[in-house]
């Protein structure tokens, strides 16, 4: 039943080492993203794939990368974690990015909680 | 700038008390609204959604929200809450930029309702 899948659901990494957070998807759309949700806070819009097509968010940290080699899945590389990095880390997809197309309703996976020691 | 603001961050209500959650944005082209909600340790969920038509929209759960597009708002209501509606709840728009649709969240209600 599981659409949007993440793992793993915590992880913890030291700082400065980097770390790759996954995602895949069983509802074959054609777009994915990554927020970045700290406490209390709204879920911030990194970087999503429309495609093959990667599109940044202007104030993305250039310690942010991210990789999507077919469909399904999809990666969050943290390059160089420190501490401010800690939070929660949503991936989430929708078939379309179209604006009017109805299909904007976006399906999120359960989250990856990143600790930074 | 587009913005979405959620008035209330954290609301306590007991059981079959009445529920209206406060969403205003900040955006002049056309938008399409949701609510989602996230429950204790559980990932976001649609609760519902406006893109056209009728400004009154039913979700699920018995959750409704209005948009009023002359106060740029899009409340949400419950009109008898209960215990299992506690979670957080997050208000967002999905705003044209850069030629693709983005959706831009509110920072969330945490609702507790107490049985």
């Amino acid at each position: 039943d599981a659409m949007v899948i993440q793992n793993p659901r915590y992880q913890v990494t030291q700082f400065g080492k980097p770390v790759t957070l996954s995602c895949s998807q069983t509802l074959n759309h054609n777009v994915m993203y990554w927020y970045q949700q700290k406490s209390s806070q709204a879920p911030k819009l990194l970087f999503h794939y429309y495609d093959k097509d990667f599109n940044n968010e202007a104030d993305t940290p250039d310690n942010f990368q991210s990789r999507r080699p077919n469909t399904s899945f999809c990666f969050l590389d943290i390059r160089s974690p420190g501490l401010g990095d800690a939070a929660m880390y949503l991936c989430a997809t929708t078939r379309s990015r179209s604006p009017g197309s109805g299909a904007e309703t976006q399906y999120f996976g359960p989250g990856t909680r990143l600790l930074v020691l | 700038a587009q913005s979405v603001s959620q008035h209330n961050h954290h609301v306590i209500l007991s059981e079959a008390a009445s529920l209206e959650l406060g969403c205003n944005y900040s955006y002049g082209g056309t938008v399409n609204l949701f609510w989602y909600v996230q429950y204790p340790g559980q990932h976001l969920q649609l609760l519902l959604k406006y893109f056209s038509g009728d400004p009154l929209v039913k979700g699920i759960k018995g959750f409704e929200a209005e948009f009023i597009k002359s106060k740029f708002s899009f409340n949400l209501r419950k009109p008898s809450v209960q215990w299992s509606d506690t979670a957080e709840y997050f208000c967002a728009v999905n705003a044209l930029s850069g030629g693709y649709n983005k959706l831009i969240f509110g920072a969330g209600t945490r609702l507790a309702v107490h049985p």
